[in-house]
């Protein structure tokens, strides 16, 4: 079993729709979770960074993080044609001898329709 | 530009030879990754510095594989022998470790054929 799940779609909405992504998670030492967008052939762009449980707002994004479900979230809002990409969760453990290593899902793709 | 930037962008080579790529961080991070991705998955570590020390290498990171940051700068990724299982796309990333942040930002990434 992976530690970090995420369903790799594709996920079809019309434009002005809100996008709903999630990723579940094993490890309980996760303390740091991020979103990256990734379009096709080009490196990851991060997009929110999230510490422990909570929300976190950013313009028409909204990351969510429930560490007792070890379930988290990204909503997009508003969805524009430009948001079609390839959208990755990724986290890293808090103790100090992991500090380099994001532990990456699949990665859901994307696509908004016009 | 100030971003991450990784040289080549593509890379054909035959099974075999020996390839090397180049990785130069944002200029005042002091920590530099390397990933590797192939198609439908996420990117999976194999090695990172803090400034030129090598901290930690993933079991992925066979014998063949080699890397280092000369002075705490850029960085390189050898890869000898490459086999076709090589293939795929090498990612740098880097951060700046300050307090309990960590953002990693990606470069646009190698893309690796072995033939």
């Amino acid at each position: 079993q992976k530690e970090v799940e995420q369903d790799p779609g594709p996920l079809s909405v019309p434009e002005g729709a809100i996008v709903s992504l999630n990723c579940t998670y094993s490890n309980s030492a996760f303390q740091y979770f991020m979103w990256y967008r990734q379009y096709s052939r080009k490196g990851p762009e991060l997009l929110m960074y999230t510490y422990s449980s909570g929300n976190k707002e950013d313009g028409r994004f909204t990351a969510q993080v429930d560490k007792s479900s070890k379930y988290i979230s990204l909503f997009i809002r508003d969805s524009q044609p430009s948001d079609s990409a390839t959208y990755l969760c990724a986290m890293i453990r808090g103790e100090a001898d992991s500090w380099g290593k994001l532990q990456f899902g699949a990665g859901t793709q994307v696509v908004v329709t016009p | 530009d100030t971003g991450v930037s990784q040289d080549p962008r593509h890379k054909i080579t035959k099974r075999g030879q020996n390839v090397t790529f180049r990785c130069d961080p944002i200029s005042e991070h002091n920590r530099l990754y390397w990933y590797r991705q192939t198609l439908g998955q996420g990117p999976e570590f194999l090695t990172y510095f803090q400034n030129e020390a090598q901290l930690e290498k993933s079991r992925l990171l066979s014998d063949r594989f080699s890397a280092e940051r000369p002075k705490g700068s850029f960085s390189t990724l050898e890869i000898q022998r490459t086999e076709q299982g090589d293939s795929a796309m090498y990612l740098c990333a880097s951060s700046l470790r300050l307090g309990t942040t960590n953002e990693q930002f990606f470069g646009p990434g190698t893309r690796l054929t072995v033939l």
